[in-house]
């Protein structure tokens, strides 16, 4: 079993929709928490952080971590074309190293 | 410019070639790290360096080696490619008081024949 899982997908919305990203995990040590983007051909790039439970919202995203059910979240509210790319759910228990999951490919369609 | 730059950025290599992967920073950062990316496995850790001196294997360090030239250099390589070597692979920064972010390169895509 993988310590991070996450659905590659592909997930394809309309422009507008609400987006829900997922990612489980076993490893209850796990204390920091991110979401990266990566574009098409690109390196990816950090979008949230999150340390330990909680919600954070940062324009259109929220990121929710749920420790008692070891599931996390990343919303996207009013999507756009532009939020096409794959979603990477990371985690660490100590910042050294990163585990990543296996990404999950998102489609904003017009 | 990019902060964070590798070359090549595409390279078809033979079956039992050497070959070496570059890394260069311009963001100051102590911590780097050297990832291959494979459609299905997402992104796995093959060796990370804390500073000049201090290397560390990661999931998957068979089959590579790496060097820390300078605080701002980290080359991997390969010292008898095989074909599934063939993947995506990047490297990526931290610095030591906001390790949770990594910054990434562009990536480098190899093909071992």
């Amino acid at each position: 079993q993988k310590e991070v899982e996450q659905d590659p997908g592909p997930l394809s919305v309309p422009e507008g929709a609400i987006v829900s990203l997922n990612c489980t995990y076993s490893n209850s040590a796990f204390q920091y928490f991110m979401w990266y983007r990566q574009y098409s051909r690109k390196g990816p790039e950090l979008l949230m952080y999150t340390y330990s439970s909680g919600n954070k919202e940062d324009g259109r995203f929220t990121a929710q971590v749920d420790k008692s059910s070891k599931y996390i979240s990343l919303f996207i509210r009013d999507s756009q074309p532009s939020d096409s790319a794959t979603y990477l759910c990371a985690m660490s228990y100590n910042t050294d190293k990163l585990i990543f999951g296996t990404g999950t490919r998102l489609q904003v369609f017009p | 410019d990019a902060d964070v730059t590798q070359t090549p950025r595409n390279r078809i290599t033979k079956t039992g070639k050497r070959i070496m992967l570059e890394c260069s920073q311009t963001k100051g950062h102590d911590r780097m790290y050297w990832y291959r990316q494979d459609p299905g496995l997402g992104l796995q850790l093959i060796y990370y360096s804390f500073d000049v001196k201090d290397i560390n294997k990661g999931e998957i360090s068979d089959g590579y080696s790496v060097s820390r030239q300078a605080q701002a250099k980290f080359s991997l390589s390969l010292e008898s490619a095989i074909p599934n070597q063939t993947a995506l692979y990047f490297c990526a920064t931290s610095s030591r008081t906001a390790q949770e972010t990594q910054y990434f390169g562009p990536g480098t895509r190899l093909l071992v024949l």
